[in-house]
């Protein structure tokens, strides 16, 4: 069974442009969660949908936004980009909405603004 | 979802045993203790829960207090490839997904 796959995994943009990311979970799992990883807050929560609906959402700016399509794949959107949006962005994915599971991480999307 | 606290960093010899603690003394009844880990710049990979006993599996050992206060991962052998940070997790069965990291120990293991 092929893993949680993201794309792109490397990305540079200029501050102010916005940026799309992609996840595409494990075959049969509706549940995708994203992360930001920074050397300086470490991994925090960004928002997680179930069946095309968003369940949870972190601290983090309007800019952030997310959504999921029909087939479980999710795409993270970072609009008017800022210097300190430079991070590794990943997502995870499980088969339930919550409860006694695991989650699996995908590979990350490395995003650089410059 | 309860604070964890671990040390920051430790040290491990090749082929011994590594003991990675974890504080949750806030942690509540619904609460399982979860723990995942990440090698450099990779995703986090899942490594084991538990809720009240003690639970193995192929990769490792989770000792958790009878209080539940506390817990701590065992690897049973470690190897140079289990080098990596650890995270200790405490995470409600109905809140949804959503893991809440804290700094995680940094393992290292030498030869």
């Amino acid at each position: 069974k092929a893993g949680v796959t993201q794309t792109p995994r490397y990305l540079i943009k200029t501050r102010g442009q916005q940026v799309t990311l992609s996840c595409s979970p494990i075959s049969g799992h509706r549940s995708v969660s994203w992360y930001q990883q920074t050397p300086g807050q470490g991994l925090q929560f960004l928002f997680e949908y179930f069946s095309e609906t968003q369940r949870n959402k972190g601290n983090f700016p309007g800019r952030f936004s997310g959504r999921q399509f029909s087939n479980s794949r999710s795409e993270m959107n970072v609009s008017t980009l800022e210097l300190g949006d430079s991070a590794l962005y990943l997502c995870a994915s499980s088969s339930l909405a919550g409860g006694d599971n695991e989650q699996f991480f995908g590979p990350g999307t490395r995003l650089t603004v410059l | 979802d309860a604070k964890t606290t671990q040390p920051p960093s430790m040290d491990c010899a090749e082929g011994r045993a590594a003991n990675l603690p974890c504080n949750h003394s806030t942690i509540s009844g619904n609460e399982y203790v979860y723990w995942y880990r990440q090698i450099h710049s990779q995703g986090p990979q899942y490594i084991i829960h538990g809720l009240k006993n003690n639970e193995t599996n192929e990769m490792a050992s989770l000792i958790i207090t009878e209080d539940r206060k506390s817990s701590t991962l065992i690897l049973p052998h470690a190897t140079l490839r289990d080098t990596a940070v650890y995270y200790c997790i405490a995470r409600t069965s109905y809140a949804g997904n959503m893991l809440t990291f804290g700094g995680g120990t940094r393992l290292m293991v030498k030869p």
